[in-house]
């Protein structure tokens, strides 16, 4: 079984521009979940998308939003991005909205300079 | 608001040792309870999880957890170490509904000397 995919493994991005990050969750997998590790900062969740709808978010500003497709695939978009968006993006995905079991993703490598 | 206390942030050990990596949470309601680990230069894989039932559960590589609710604890335990078993250890929380997705500590870095 394939596990979470995640794309792109590195990004530079210049304070200001916008970036998409995405997802591709286990087969199966209705739910995705987005986090954010920043140095010092540890885990967070960001957003949680099941069955195609945004159904909650962490504790983050608007211009961190997404959606999920009608495979499940997802995207999360960041725009005017901050240098303290610098961090690891983890997607998770679990079999259904319950969250029971969430599989991480290696992760997209933000760098924003 | 839930929260995460893991109260050893790096820990060393000799192979063979056994280990206790201490996990507290702070939430009211039903909670699902997971240990992820992290070794070098890879992503997070689940180890265990509680979701019901025995509080007691086994995982994967030989590790186990008991869930104290009195104790708003989840306690991840091996007997016996190996210098495999060096990587960064994550405990998470998360709500019944799953609604808010994993509150997670801040990790121990287990490191076993051979």
């Amino acid at each position: 079984e394939a596990g979470v995919t995640q794309s792109p493994t590195h990004l530079i991005k210049t304070r200001g521009q916008q970036v998409t990050l995405r997802c591709s969750p286990i087969s199966g997998h209705t739910s995705v979940y987005w986090y954010q590790q920043a140095l010092g900062l540890g885990l967070q969740f960001l957003l949680w998308y099941d069955e195609g709808e945004e159904r909650n978010r962490g504790n983050f500003p608007p211009r961190f939003s997404g959606r999920q497709f009608p495979n499940y695939s997802s995207e999360l978009n960041v725009n005017a991005l901050e240098l303290e968006d610098s961090a690891l993006y983890l997607c998770a995905s679990s079999r259904d909205w319950t969250g029971r079991g969430q599989y991480f993703g290696p992760g997209t490598r933000l760098t924003v300079t | 608001a839930q929260s995460v206390s893991q109260h050893n942030h790096h820990v060393i050990l000799s192979e063979a040792a056994s280990l206790e990596l201490g996990c507290n949470y702070s939430y009211g309601g039903t909670v699902n309870l997971f240990w992820y680990v992290q070794y070098p230069g890879q992503h997070l894989q689940l180890l265990l999880k509680y979701f019901s039932g025995d509080p007691l559960v086994k995982g994967i590589k030989g590790f186990e957890a008991e869930f104290i609710k009195s104790k708003f604890s989840f306690n991840l335990r091996k007997p016996s170490v190996q210098w495999s078993d060096t990587a960064e250890y994550f405990c998470a929380v998360g709500s019944g509904g799953g609604a808010d997705g994993l509150t997670f500590g801040k990790g121990t870095h287990l490191i076993i000397q051979p």
